[in-house]
């Protein structure tokens, strides 16, 4: 079936450099797709997301990339903090008029002081 | 404002046994969600409520698997009998709820703790 999938499971990075977590997804349907951050003991906590019409979306320290004709998504953390210590998993929902969400694995980010 | 609520944030149970597990959700949100997060994968969704009706149920083992949420506030989800891989996190998640397919941020708890031996 359709699935969300993810590049790495882990990811180490230094203290101040940047993060890069992949995320593939399958459904071409696709049309909304979101970052969660999930830390130990707690339920995911919203990041930042994006249409299937846009390419590029930032927020604060974070940014998402979109590239639609290979069915990847891409989150980018400048200045990795060790408070971004988590795991992450991307996410998307189709046209389906079914609004809930299908998760990809997750990628733990471990930031190295 | 008030986050989703949940409790309890841990069980252990032998199998065979029976389960409930709450959820109050952000005032004001007219969906929730309940999700299963088995160790080491994404959050799966059981089930959607809008109000008190059920929007998707087609991934809850309704063998065993039961959810309610008779005055569209808070919800009630049940497994009975418990079977060893219902070991797991059990999610609940609200978003506002405007009812046209329309996309909207879902908010999770702290999740419920499950173990199954």
């Amino acid at each position: 079936g359709e699935s969300v999938g993810l590049h790495l499971p882990t990811l180490s990075v230094q203290e101040g450099d940047n993060s890069i977590i992949n995320c593939a997804y399958s459904n071409s349907a696709s049309d909304y797709f979101i970052w969660y951050k999930q830390e130990s003991g707690k339920g995911p906590q919203f990041i930042i997301d994006i249409r299937s019409n846009m390419d590029k979306r930032q927020g604060q320290r974070v940014t998402v990339l979109l590239n639609k004709t290979v069915k990847h998504l891409s989150l980018q953390i400048a200045a990795t903090q060790p408070g971004d210590s988590a795991v992450y998993f991307c996410a998307e929902t189709g046209r389906t008029g079914r609004r809930a969400l299908t998760f990809g694995s997750g990628t733990r980010l471990q930031v190295q002081p | 404002e008030a986050g989703v609520a949940q409790s309890p944030r841990y069980k252990i149970i032998e199998k065979r046994q029976s389960v409930a597990f709450w959820c109050n959700p952000i005032s004001g949100h007219a969906t929730l969600y309940w999700y299963q997060q088995i160790l080491g994968q994404g959050p799966k969704l059981l089930i959607q409520f809008q109000n008190n009706g059920v929007v998707d149920d087609s991934q809850l083992p309704k063998d065993r698997f039961s959810a309610e949420r008779l005055k569209g506030v808070d919800s009630t989800l049940k497994i009975q009998p418990a079977k060893l891989e219902d070991s797991a996190v059990y999610l609940c998640a609200s978003s506002f709820g405007l009812g046209s397919g329309a996309v909207e941020t879902q908010y999770f708890g702290p999740g419920t703790r499950l173990l199954v031996l």
